[in-house]
């Protein structure tokens, strides 16, 4: 079991569909991580949030908006995708700050099939 | 910039043979490192982790040692099992200008054992 919550775990959508994927950590983690992952490959930053704040925004389309509610939560809004979005998307949380050494902690993902 | 750089896979080996995954890394400060592991259908977990030069991180029978001056943080385990069949990422974290930091991954390494 993983202490990074991911919802859905699977996800269809056709490209004119809005859709939410969604993320919760209790491990009392303040930085939080939207990442995309295709077959074969590493994972892909889009988003981080720390303190609630979006902090780094690598150049993602804006069909992809995140949002952090709260310390405990990530969502990541998705509208009028392309089928090239199809990949699976991780969230991750870490305790943030300045401390380099702490491992950010990986949820299973969600696997997103655009149709 | 950084970078981490893995040996090329698929990797196969016969169930209690020794396993050696190459990572090396370029950074300009003084990064953490870490392995993880993917098995599928799941995210991503963390193996190890060394947050300085000669720090040997070890789990589960993995261990790998912080070299600088190699820059270097091979995997390596004694005798593997066919459970450990998975995907294998090397990865650094350095100082990013917000205060959440970023990860650097490698390539990823594919590993097959066969009973």
């Amino acid at each position: 079991d993983t202490e990074v919550t991911q919802t859905p775990k699977h996800l269809v959508m056709g490209m004119t569909n809005k859709k939410s994927l969604k993320c919760e950590q209790h491990m009392g983690h303040r930085a939080m991580y939207w990442y995309k992952q295709k077959a074969k490959k590493p994972p892909e930053l889009m988003f981080v949030y720390s303190y609630e704040k979006l902090s780094i925004n690598e150049s993602v389309p804006s069909r992809f908006s995140p949002e952090c509610p709260n310390s405990s939560l990530l969502n990541l809004h998705l509208h009028a995708l392309q089928p090239e979005d199809s990949a699976l998307y991780l969230c991750a949380s870490s305790q943030g700050g300045t401390v380099s050494n702490q491992p950010q902690h990986f949820g299973d993902g969600t696997r997103l099939s655009i149709l | 910039g950084n970078s981490v750089t893995q040996m090329e896979g698929p990797v196969t080996l016969s169930e209690e043979a020794f396993l050696t995954i190459n990572c090396t890394y370029t950074a300009t400060g003084y990064p953490s490192l870490f392995w993880y592991v993917q098995y599928p259908g799941e995210g991503l977990q963390l193996l190890l982790k060394a947050t300085k030069a000669d720090d040997k991180g070890s789990n589960k029978g993995f261990e790998a040692t912080y070299r600088k001056e190699t820059t270097s943080f091979h995997l390596e385990k004694g005798s593997v099992q066919v459970s450990d069949s998975a995907v294998y990422f090397c990865a650094l974290s350095d100082q990013s200008s917000g205060s959440a930091r970023q990860l650097t991954f490698g390539s990823g390494t594919q590993l097959t054992v066969l009973p």
